[in-house]
C-alpha cells in the first residue's frame, strides 16, 4: 500500500477551524483516502473518505489536491471532544487491510 | 444493534490459558475484521471475513490464534495457550461491504491482559 505522511502533533484553539494535512505522493489512481480518529481508550472512529472530489459530512470536510498527492481534513469548529489521534489511510482496491501509521495527535486548547 | 459490540470489555487471564473474544457486528454488514493494538502501537490486522468466502487469515501471528464467524454474523477470536506478548486491545470492525469505497465501524475493543 502507498504510504502517508502526517505531522506527529498539532494544537488548535477551541471553536476554531482545524486543518490536518496528509501527504500521499505515491497514491495510485484507485486508492481511496480515508480518515479515522481514535479518542483515548476507544476504538478508531470513521471520519470521512474520498477519491478525487472534495467531500463533506456532518463531522468534517475532506479537501483533496488536484494531483491527489495530498489531502486535508478540515474540522470546521473544533471542540474539546475532537482531541484525538487522526489517521490518514489509503485504501487500495482489492486490499481489505487498513494500515494505520502513527497519525497526528490533535490537542484542543480551551 | 446500532454499533459493533465486543465482549468482554476487559479480560485478565493467566499465561497458558485459552481465551475467547466475541464480536457482534452491525446487522447487515457483510465484512468483518479483527485487529489488535498493543500499548502505544498502531493497529495490526489479524483476519478478515466476507460473507461465506474463506477468511483472509494472513495477519494471524501464530497458530495459537483462530477465528470463526457463524451464520455470517457473530465472530469469535480464540487465543490458545496465551502468552504475555498477546496482551493488547483486540478490536473488531464491520463494513456494509468490502472495498475501498466503504468505511469501517469499530467496536470499543477487548483489553486482554495476560499475567
Amino acid at each position: 500500500d502507498a504510504k502517508t505522511t502526517q505531522p506527529n502533533s498539532m494544537e488548535s484553539n477551541e471553536e476554531e477551524p482545524v486543518h490536518l494535512p496528509c501527504n500521499h505522493s505515491t497514491i495510485s489512481g484507485t486508492d481511496y483516502i480515508h480518515w479515522y480518529r481514535q479518542l483515548p481508550s476507544q476504538g478508531p472512529e470513521y471520519v470521512i473518505h474520498g477519491l478525487t472530489s472534495n467531500v463533506n459530512n456532518r463531522m468534517a470536510s475532506l479537501a483533496i489536491a488536484e494531483d491527489r498527492k495530498s489531502s486535508t481534513l478540515i474540522l470546521h469548529r473544533a471542540t474539546l471532544r475532537d482531541a484525538a489521534v487522526y489517521y490518514c489511510i489509503l485504501r487500495t482496491f482489492g486490499n481489505e487491510k487498513l494500515t494505520f501509521g502513527t497519525g497526528t495527535r490533535l490537542t484542543i486548547i480551551p | 444493534g446500532a454499533g459493533v459490540s465486543q465482549s468482554p470489555s476487559n479480560k485478565v487471564t493467566e499465561k497458558g490459558k485459552d481465551v475467547e473474544l466475541r464480536c457482534d457486528p452491525i446487522s447487515g454488514h457483510t465484512a468483518l475484521y479483527w485487529y489488535r493494538q498493543s500499548l502505544g502501537q498502531g493497529l495490526e490486522f489479524l483476519i478478515y471475513f466476507q460473507g461465506n468466502s474463506a477468511p483472509d487469515k494472513s495477519g494471524l501471528p501464530s497458530d495459537r490464534f483462530s477465528a470463526e464467524r457463524t451464520g455470517g454474523s457473530v465472530s469469535t477470536l480464540t487465543i490458545q495457550r496465551t502468552q504475555q506478548e498477546d496482551s493488547a486491545v483486540y478490536l473488531c470492525a464491520s463494513s456494509l461491504y468490502p472495498g475501498a469505497e466503504y468505511g469501517y465501524t469499530f467496536g470499543s475493543g477487548t483489553r486482554l491482559t495476560v499475567v
